[in-house]
């Protein structure tokens, strides 16, 4: 079946690190990708989407390039900050009538000053 | 602009009692969701409705039911709860019917079975 793998944290990075969050997918169609953030103590907010192979999804700072080649959507951000402290998800939509949201395990990100 | 809400925010339940966790949304999306939070285990799909009148099992259903009351409400339901269920639980709800399929998320019920 589908499945999201992501990167295990915790990632520890100082304010103004470059950051890389990997994620790669398996599905068997041509799915819509996303990257989820969730703050402490809150329900998870949309950060980014890409639709198609080479779209690039950015929000915020952050970003993320659907490669269909190498099945993965790795988000990026140049310059974080404290504030960017999150656990972040990878997730995918199969284009089928299920409309099923499959989510990774998260991966942990804590920005020191 | 409530999105999805959810209720309780907090519960704590003792070994084989059950509860329904409630769910509702004003967004007119067709698909509703339900999660569970672990650590170190993502969010994992218990059940989940593509539209209103449907539902489906998702990767761990068992020992949950739930109800698509209407088009705005998805509850899900403890029939006799174990500490195995002890968790977060997130309702999500999309538009559904269309791509890309991005998800909106309540706040979240935190789960305590003792």
């Amino acid at each position: 079946g589908d499945s999201v793998t992501q990167m295990e944290g915790p990632v520890t990075l100082s304010e103004e690190a470059f950051l890389t969050i990997n994620c790669t997918y398996t599905a068997t169609g041509y799915p819509s990708l996303f990257w989820y953030v969730q703050y402490p103590g809150e329900g998870l907010q949309l950060l980014l989407k890409a639709t198609k192979a080479d779209d690039k999804g950015s929000n915020k700072g952050f970003e993320a390039t659907y490669r269909k080649e190498t099945t993965s959507f790795h988000l990026e951000k140049g310059s974080v900050q404290v504030s960017d402290s999150a656990v972040y998800f990878c997730a995918l939509s199969e284009m089928d009538s299920s409309y099923k949201l499959i989510f990774g395990s998260g991966t942990r990100l804590l920005v020191r000053p | 602009n409530a999105g999805v809400t959810q209720t309780p925010k907090f519960q704590v339940l003792k070994t084989g009692q059950s509860m329904t966790l409630q769910c509702a949304q004003d967004m007119n999306h067709n698909s509703m969701y339900w999660y569970r939070q672990d650590p170190g285990m993502g969010l994992r799909l218990i059940y989940y409705s593509a539209s209103e009148g449907t539902t489906d099992k998702g990767e761990v259903p068992n020992g949950y039911n739930v109800s698509r009351l209407n088009k705005r409400e998805f509850s899900l339901r403890l029939e006799s709860a174990a500490p195995s269920q002890t968790s977060v639980y997130f309702c999500a709800s999309s538009r559904g019917g269309a791509w890309p399929n991005e998800a909106f998320f309540g706040q979240g019920t935190r789960l305590t079975v003792v």
